[in-house]
């Protein structure tokens, strides 16, 4: 079955940087678009980024562009998530998502992962 | 970006009883662009309902979504208690970016 396992969070300090990683596995991981939500403690959803199948196209949330690159590696299925400059407002479970649909991008999600948690914190 | 406002923020139910959440977007997110997901605590979301009204695979016919527009409903006839969670919806008309409501949370009275 489809799954989605996240990586690499943990507690940084402010301005530091962190490496996420969303391992794939159950379906064919270069016909599908990933996305990334956030949910800081005790709060809802919040969407953060997006790349599509071949890695062609990337979209980010204002309130992380310039500081998060998006990456996927289709022959390891796994894709990464490069978080820089970061600050306390980044603090949150971070869960890769996969679209719903072959070669699409922005559409819904019906497989998640179970989140990573990731601290900015001094 | 499409705003979703969702209502009532908490909704106090008891088990056989019937549920209607709401949301409502701040434009048109087109016919059927609107995906509902349920939540745990300490679990990720699972998705529930997509394209407004199509139940995702193995949800139990108890849920059905309805709405276009600007208004949409997540209707569950008779609570059972493993459906006490919170709920969200997540616009895809205009994506990206994609957009969810801050969330309904359902709790037992």
């Amino acid at each position: 079955q489809v799954q989605l396992v996240e990586s690499g969070g943990g507690v940084v300090q402010p301005g530091g940087s962190l490496r996420l990683s969303c391992a794939a596995s159950g379906f064919t991981f270069s016909t599908y678009g990933i996305q990334w939500v956030r949910q800081a403690p005790g709060k809802g959803l919040e969407w953060v980024a997006v790349i599509s199948y071949d890695g062609s196209a990337k979209h980010f949330a204002d309130s992380v562009r310039g500081r998060f690159t998006l990456s996927r590696d289709n022959s390891k299925n796994t894709l990464y998530l490069q978080m820089d400059s970061l600050r306390p407002e980044d603090t949150a479970v971070y869960y890769c998502a996969k679209e719903s649909v072959v070669y699409h991008s922005g559409w819904y999600f019906d497989s998640w992962g179970q989140g990573t948690l990731v601290t900015v914190s001094s | 970006d499409i705003v979703l406002t969702q209502s009532p923020d908490t909704l106090s139910l008891s088990p056989g009883e019937r549920a209607t959440l709401s949301c409502r977007a701040s434009q048109s997110v087109g016919s059927r662009y609107l995906a509902w997901y349920q939540q745990k605590p300490g679990q990720a979301p699972r998705l529930l309902i997509y394209h407004t009204s199509s139940r995702a695979t193995g949800i139990p016919d108890r849920f059905s979504g309805s709405g276009s527009g600007t208004d949409f409903t997540l209707t569950i006839s008779r609570l059972e208690p493993e459906d006490f969670a919170v709920y969200y919806c997540q616009q895809y008309g205009y994506s990206p970016p994609t957009t969810f409501g801050q969330g309904t949370k359902m709790e037992i009275k």
